[in-house]
């Protein structure tokens, strides 16, 4: 079983309306991200939870919300999807802590097109 | 001007050849250094990590950091089809936590 899956996979939605992303982690990991990646332009930070209690906004937050529901579960929502907001989003975990093997682990991706 | 800069390409190639992947930076506090792969419909997964100056190799793979430059490559050789995917870059220091800065990536073809 993959260590991070996120859900749906793929997903078409209409201008307006309100979206939801979920990730789930059996890593044990603390620490969890969302990104998201467009053509050209690598990944980019969108939200990061380093603990339940512990929600920060990333490069590209405006548009976004999200959830830490547990320590192994993090939800990306769009509040009112524009399509400007159609791309790739990864959810990723790493441990607490700076290591000296840093690494965070990425989910399968969720494949959004907003029409 | 982005802090990470990578050649987006498509850069393709003979099976067997040689290939070099390259990233420039510009924030000196980086320290330490990682390329991932990306395969076609799948999350990056780490594929090397270098802290500081210096080279890494691990099989086939060689990562080699020059911070005077603030220049990164990845080397690959006797390519083979099934490392046709994008690579990225990425990198961090003590200061940024577990924040990676990402390269745009550079999607790598090798032909049979």
């Amino acid at each position: 079983d993959a260590d991070v899956t996120q859900t749906p996979r793929n997903r078409i939605t209409k201008t307006g309306k309100r979206i939801m992303l979920e990730c789930s982690q059996t890593k044990g990991h603390d620490r969890m991200y969302w990104y998201r990646q467009d053509p050209g332009l690598g990944l980019r930070l969108i939200y990061y939870s380093f603990d339940v209690k512990d929600i920060n906004k990333g490069e590209i937050s405006d548009g976004y919300s999200v959830s830490r529901q547990a320590q192994a579960k993090f939800s990306l929502s769009l509040e009112s999807a524009i399509p400007n907001q159609t791309a790739l989003y990864f959810c990723a975990t790493s441990e607490a802590g700076f290591s000296s093997q840093e690494t965070q682990y990425f989910g399968p991706g969720t494949r959004l097109l907003v029409l | 001007q982005k802090e990470v800069e990578q050649d987006p390409g498509p850069l393709s190639v003979p099976e067997g050849a040689i290939v070099s992947l390259n990233c420039t930076y510009s924030n000196s506090a980086f320290q330490y250094f990682m390329w991932y792969r990306q395969y076609s419909r799948k999350g990056p997964e780490l594929l090397m990590y270098t802290y500081s100056s210096g080279n890494k190799e691990d099989g086939r793979f060689t990562a080699q950091v020059d911070k005077s430059s603030k220049y990164i490559s990845l080397f690959i050789r006797d390519s083979q089809p099934s490392d046709s995917a994008t690579y990225l870059c990425a990198m961090t220091h003590v200061g940024a936590g577990n924040m990676l800065t990402f390269g745009g990536g550079t999607r790598l073809m090798v032909k049979p």
